[in-house]
């Protein structure tokens, strides 16, 4: 079963614009990773955060983690077209990776 | 190989028949991982593999579904007597050694329509 939860489902902003989508999570976990995903394919990955992080940085990309709320957040600046897709968050436990349902965001030029 | 790849990409399959599924992995990756992923939905743990061993099937959703990875590197998904709700993407990841902190790198997936 799926431990995590994206919030919003669906995000539409224009170009230039910044994207914040969310997950929550339930248990403890080791780390926790957001993937990208196009027309329902293969995920690329985006970023690694671990559960001793706050905060991380990559490009146009920064993710936030707090434990104690069991939440992340993925903050993408300046969007572009080509940032439409689909974001999933995925947590670490043990041998598993847990996927949350995803939020699906479209960058308008 | 430069990345995970999965074959065939597409299956179409007549309901009640049996199918399998490819994964070869990035070379060097220990740790093998079957997900399935519905319309809408996020990926689903399926199954993971050490090597050549399971260490973690619990995601099989019924004895119609199997896997096995002989070598330790190439992975084979088996569906037995495939039934409509069995259709979906299977994605297929692999990573350096399986410990925390380490990095998925997935497959384009083969989606699988059983009819």
């Amino acid at each position: 079963s799926q431990q995590g939860e994206e919030d919003p489902q669906a995000l539409s902003i224009q170009e230039g614009e910044n994207a914040t989508m969310n997950c929550s999570y339930k248990t403890s976990i080791n780390n926790l990773q957001w993937y990208r995903q196009n027309s329902g394919r293969g995920l690329v990955h985006l970023i690694l955060i671990r559960s001793n992080e706050r905060e991380k940085h990559s490009g146009r990309l920064r993710v936030t983690l707090d434990t104690s709320k069991k939440s992340s957040s993925l903050l993408i600046t300046a969007s572009r077209a080509a940032d439409t897709a689909s974001y999933f968050c995925a947590t670490e436990t043990g041998n598993q990776f847990y996927f949350g349902t995803g939020t699906s965001l479209t960058v308008i030029p | 190989g430069a990345g995970v790849s999965q074959t065939p990409s597409n299956k179409v399959t007549e309901k009640g028949k049996y199918v399998e599924l490819r994964c070869d992995p990035i070379s060097g990756h220990t740790a093998l991982y079957w997900y399935r992923q519905s319309l809408g939905q996020g990926p689903e743990f399926l199954i993971y593999f050490q090597g050549t061993g399971a260490a973690d099937d619990s995601g099989l959703p019924n004895d119609r579904f199997f896997a096995v990875r002989p070598e330790g590197s190439v992975s084979t998904l088996k569906i037995q007597r495939t039934e409509r709700g069995d259709s979906a993407v299977y994605l297929c990841a692999s990573s350096l050694s399986g410990a925390m902190n380490t990095e998925a790198f997935f497959g384009q997936g083969t989606r699988l329509t059983v009819v």
